[in-house]
């Protein structure tokens, strides 16, 4: 089945423990992106990616990694988690290199940091 | 960063209803596209916009792409319980909406439909 996958889907943690969220996709996309939604502010994109080795910042980077080390893979890294990145994250895919390409959005995964 | 606003914010319907949402920008776009995101899942595409005053359908929805480039709309004929959700516009936000990585979505309005 095509499909994009995130885990852990639920993760609570503490101030400064690095943690990744993975995202795995398998269906040879060029294109994939983490995004976080919180209440009222729709969704924002981190980072996203148009092809292996090759990634760029979104509209809010700061306090988060990733890196595509190869097609099916872009791992979210946070560093040192502080309780404002609380949220819930979505990694998503395209075929296309393109951001407006039909995105395929994982099932997301809900981040808690005490 | 550019944004996105999406009015109303929320609606309550009846079942049968027509709605109707829009999205307003202060920068052009050269795409809008419309998403939908079910309760406890990942949002999905429901329709992509290319050209100004273009005006697509998918079944019962029907989005439009403003002449000035700045707006969009999106409108639900016939509601019925299963189009709740979240909507949400989005966007490519580099200077002249020719990015081709970069993707801002409005902050979503929330459509409840009452059986």
């Amino acid at each position: 089945e095509a499909q994009v996958t995130q885990n852990p889907r639920y993760l609570i943690t503490v101030t400064g423990k690095k943690l990744t969220v993975t995202c795995s996709q398998n269906m040879n996309h060029e294109y994939m992106s983490w995004y976080r939604q919180d209440p009222g502010l729709g969704l924002r994109q981190i980072y996203y990616s148009m092809n292996v080795e090759v990634t760029d910042k979104g509209d809010v980077p700061e306090g988060y990694k990733v890196s595509r080390k190869e097609k099916r893979n872009f791992p979210l890294i946070l560093e040192s988690p502080s309780p404002n990145q609380t949220s819930l994250y979505f990694c998503a895919s395209s075929l296309g290199g393109a951001s407006t390409d039909t995105q395929y959005f994982g099932p997301g995964t809900r981040l808690t940091v005490l | 960063g550019q944004q996105l606003n999406q009015s109303p914010q929320s609606m309550f319907i009846q079942e049968g209803e027509d709605v109707s949402m829009n999205c307003t920008s202060s920068s052009i776009f050269n795409t809008w596209l419309w998403y939908k995101q079910e309760p406890g899942e990942g949002p999905v595409l429901l329709i992509a916009l290319y050209k100004a005053g273009e005006l697509t359908s998918n079944g019962r929805l029907t989005a439009q792409f403003g002449i000035t480039r700045k707006d969009s709309f999106l409108n639900i004929s016939a509601s019925i319980p299963s189009d709740v959700g979240i909507y949400f516009c989005a966007g490519p936000t580099n200077a002249g909406g020719t990015s081709y990585g970069k993707l801002t979505f409005g902050q979503g309005t929330i459509l409840t439909v009452h059986p």
